[in-house]
């Protein structure tokens, strides 16, 4: 079945680059994503990439996708204190699956 | 567009009674989507309509639960009777055919004491 997969907790110092990683099974998936929850809130789209490139960039974050090893990562570049978040994997077919969620903890 | 909203922000509710969590999606939107957050299990997908229709609601977890559509602008969540287990954060969402990505709302955190 669909399962992705993450690691919980990442701390870098502010101004370094953060790389959050996943894994994926479904490898029919058209998009797959990565959003950002802050405290209280909901989840907000951060980026996305279609299952037929390698690599999207969108200011200071880039995403890397390996189809044939199932595994996509977020790079943020010159981390902020305001990064600091719960960060989701997440691929889709015809739903959603999220990943269990990256804490990112940014530190001076 | 004032994006998805969801009512209330916040609910207490005694063990027992019946709960209604309400969702406006984005005008436009064909699907929609009801979400279950919680520490213990991450983000659980409960249900998902299209153009109205529920098509997937294998992620309900029980007969308490229900959920409606009656019309693209509107959606509840209904829990009776609630238990404390039901403790969570829901989250509704939708999303466009013609797009890519869900919009969430900012969800409705729900305590049953």
């Amino acid at each position: 079945g669909e399962d992705v997969e993450q690691s919980l907790f990442l701390s870098v110092r502010e101004g370094d680059s953060s790389v959050i990683n996943c894994t994926y099974t479904d490898s029919s998936s058209t998009y797959l994503y990565w959003y950002k929850q802050e405290p209280g809130a909901g989840l907000q789209l951060l980026t996305y990439i279609f299952s037929n490139m390698d690599m999207k960039q969108d200011q200071r974050l880039t995403v890397l996708l390996n189809k044939k090893d199932k595994h996509l990562s977020l790079r943020i570049a010159d981390t902020q204190t305001g990064d600091s978040a719960i960060y989701f994997c997440a691929e889709t077919e015809d739903k959603l699956i999220f990943g269990a969620g990256t804490r990112l903890a940014v530190h001076p | 567009d004032a994006g998805v909203i969801q009512s209330p922000r916040h609910e207490v509710t005694e063990m027992g009674q019946e709960v209604t969590l309400r969702c406006k999606p984005i005008s436009g939107h064909d699907y929609l989507f009801w979400y279950r957050q919680t520490m213990m299990r991450g983000l659980e997908l409960l249900i998902y309509f299209n153009n109205n229709v529920p098509i997937d609601d294998s992620g309900m977890p029980e007969d308490r639960f229900s959920a409606k559509m009656p019309n693209a602008s509107f959606s509840t969540l209904k829990i009776q009777p609630s238990e404390p287990r039901d403790s969570a954060v829901y989250f509704c969402a939708s999303s466009s055919s013609q797009g890519y990505g869900y919009t969430f709302g900012s969800g409705t955190r729900l305590t049953v004491v």
